[in-house]
């Protein structure tokens, strides 16, 4: 079945830091790959995607990059800030979405 | 108001007893999602819609109904609750894309 998994379960960086965060996947069929936010007490937030047929994807202090070749999956955070603090999701998406377990990161000023 | 929204945020339920959450969105987005959230095992699909009345098992169906009569409407029921389900409960809705969905608040259900 499909599985969407990370490599680290946590992540600790010094604020101004670039932050990378790993994710495995197994499914090549999905059409989409995803990162989310989770910070405490809510609900998963939508940071940036990439479709299957590309390979890099930037938005504001986000890049995604994807490897098919080795089926991973990475997002880069620029500058990390204190806000930047909470848990971190990879998902795949092929009409349902599925989720990976999450690495939280903590950010330490 | 606009979004998606659970209700409720809290219930304790008994062990036997059936149970339905509800999830509303105003988007119209065709696709929604229920999620159930444990530690150590981060978000797991319980079942999914992409349209009324279309609906699909995800990776933890067992134990769950769901229905689809409306497009803004995707209830979960627990039959009959058991202890293992109790959980963090986050329903979901996207667009056709399936990509950015965007989550509810989430329902905290415990069984006792």
């Amino acid at each position: 079945g499909e599985s969407v998994g990370l490599h680290l379960p946590t992540l600790s960086v010094q604020e101004g830091d670039n932050s990378i965060i790993n994710c495995a996947y197994s499914n090549s069929a999905s059409d989409y790959f995803i990162w989310y936010k989770q910070e405490s007490g809510k609900g998963p937030q939508f940071i940036i995607d990439i479709r299957s047929n590309m390979d890099k994807r930037q938005g504001q202090r986000v890049t995604v990059l994807l490897n098919k070749t080795v089926k991973h999956l990475s997002l880069q955070i620029a500058a990390t800030q204190p806000g930047d603090s909470a848990v971190y999701f990879c998902a795949g998406s092929q009409g349902n979405l599925i989720f990976g377990k999450g690495t939280k990161l903590s950010v330490k000023p | 108001d606009a979004g998606i929204t659970q209700s409720p945020r809290y219930k304790i339920t008994e062990t036997g007893r059936q149970v339905t959450l509800m999830c509303h969105q105003t988007w119209s987005h065709s696709y929604m999602f229920w999620y159930r959230q444990d530690l150590g095992h981060g978000l797991r699909l319980i079942y999914y819609s992409a349209a009324a009345d279309i609906t699909d098992k995800g990776e933890v169906p067992d134990g769950y109904v769901v229905s689809r009569s409306k497009t803004e409407n995707f209830p979960l029921t627990l039959e009959s609750a058991t202890r293992s389900q109790t959980s963090v409960y986050f329903c979901a809705s996207c667009g056709p894309a399936v990509s950015e969905a965007f989550f509810g608040q989430g329902t905290r259900l415990t069984v006792v």
